[in-house]
C-alpha cells in the first residue's frame, strides 16, 4: 500500500496568501484526521472526517481555516488568509477503524508550511 | 495546563543504555494510552498501545501505566542507535479524539 500521500512536502508562501493543503488517505479507511504540529504546542487535531462527514472541528484555530473531504481518496485543509503563525507541519492521517480503542492511525510525511 | 505534559528532552544515551521516556497527565477520563515514535521529518507511527493500566511487553519495549498517578513511561531495552527519534505519548477518552504530548527527542550515540 502506498500509505497516506499528502502534497506539496514543502510551502513557502507569502502572508495573506491562500495555501491549500491536499491529503489521499489509504484506501478503504474511514477516517481521516488533519493535525498541525509545532515545537511549542505539539501535534494537534484540527479536524477529523468519518465517512466523508466532517466529525470534530473545534481544533481549527479560526475561520481563516476550512478543510473539505468530497470523497473517500481525497482531502484539502485550506488556509485563507495565511499568517506566520500558521507556520507548521501539517499532517493528514488515516484508520479504518477510528482511534476510539487505540486503533492505529496511519500519518503521512506531513506538508511543511512556512507563512513569511 | 496542558491535559497531557512531556519532557522534550533531548535526552542523550549510549547504546545498550535502558531509556524511561515518560508522560503525565491531567484527566482521568483518560482509558487509552498510545506511544508513538517519529523520525526526523517523518510522519509518527504507533509503536505500542495500553488499555487502562498495567504493563505492556514487545520485544525491547515495555509500556506502563499508572492510573492513580496519572503516569505513563515507555521503556527501552538495549538501546540501539536506530532508536534515535522523537517519542509521543498520546491518550484517549475512547473517542476518536487523541490527545498528544509534545514529544521528547532521544538520541541514541553509539
Amino acid at each position: 500500500d502506498a500509505g497516506v500521500i499528502q502534497s506539496p512536502r514543502h510551502e513557502v508562501t507569502e502572508m495573506g496568501q491562500e495555501v491549500t493543503l491536499r491529503c489521499k488517505p489509504i484506501s478503504g479507511h474511514d477516517y481521516l484526521f488533519w493535525y498541525r504540529q509545532t515545537m511549542m504546542r505539539g501535534l494537534e487535531l484540527l479536524i477529523y472526517f468519518n465517512n466523508n462527514v466532517p466529525i470534530d472541528d473545534s481544533g481549527m484555530p479560526e475561520d481563516r481555516f476550512s478543510a473539505k473531504m468530497p470523497n473517500a481518496s481525497f482531502s484539502t485543509l485550506k488556509i485563507q488568509p495565511s499568517e506566520p503563525r500558521d507556520s507548521a507541519v501539517y499532517f493528514c492521517a488515516s484508520s479504518d477503524s477510528g482511534t476510539a480503542s487505540g486503533n492505529t492511525i496511519y500519518f503521512g510525511e506531513g506538508s511543511w508550511l512556512t507563512v513569511v | 495546563q496542558k491535559e497531557v505534559e512531556q519532557d522534550p528532552g533531548p535526552l542523550s544515551v549510549p547504546e545498550g543504555a535502558i531509556v524511561s521516556l515518560n508522560c503525565t497527565y491531567s484527566n482521568s477520563a483518560f482509558q487509552y494510552f498510545m506511544w508513538y515514535r517519529q523520525y526526523s521529518r517523518k510522519g509518527p507511527e504507533l509503536l505500542m498501545y495500553t488499555y487502562s493500566s498495567g504493563n505492556k511487553e514487545d520485544g525491547r519495549f515495555t509500556a506502563q501505566v499508572d492510573k492513580s498517578s496519572k503516569y505513563i513511561s515507555l521503556f527501552i531495552r538495549d538501546s540501539q542507535p536506530s532508536d534515535s527519534a522523537t517519542y509521543l505519548c498520546a491518550m484517549s477518552k475512547g473517542t476518536d479524539k487523541l490527545i498528544f504530548g509534545t514529544g521528547t527527542r532521544l538520541q541514541v550515540f553509539p
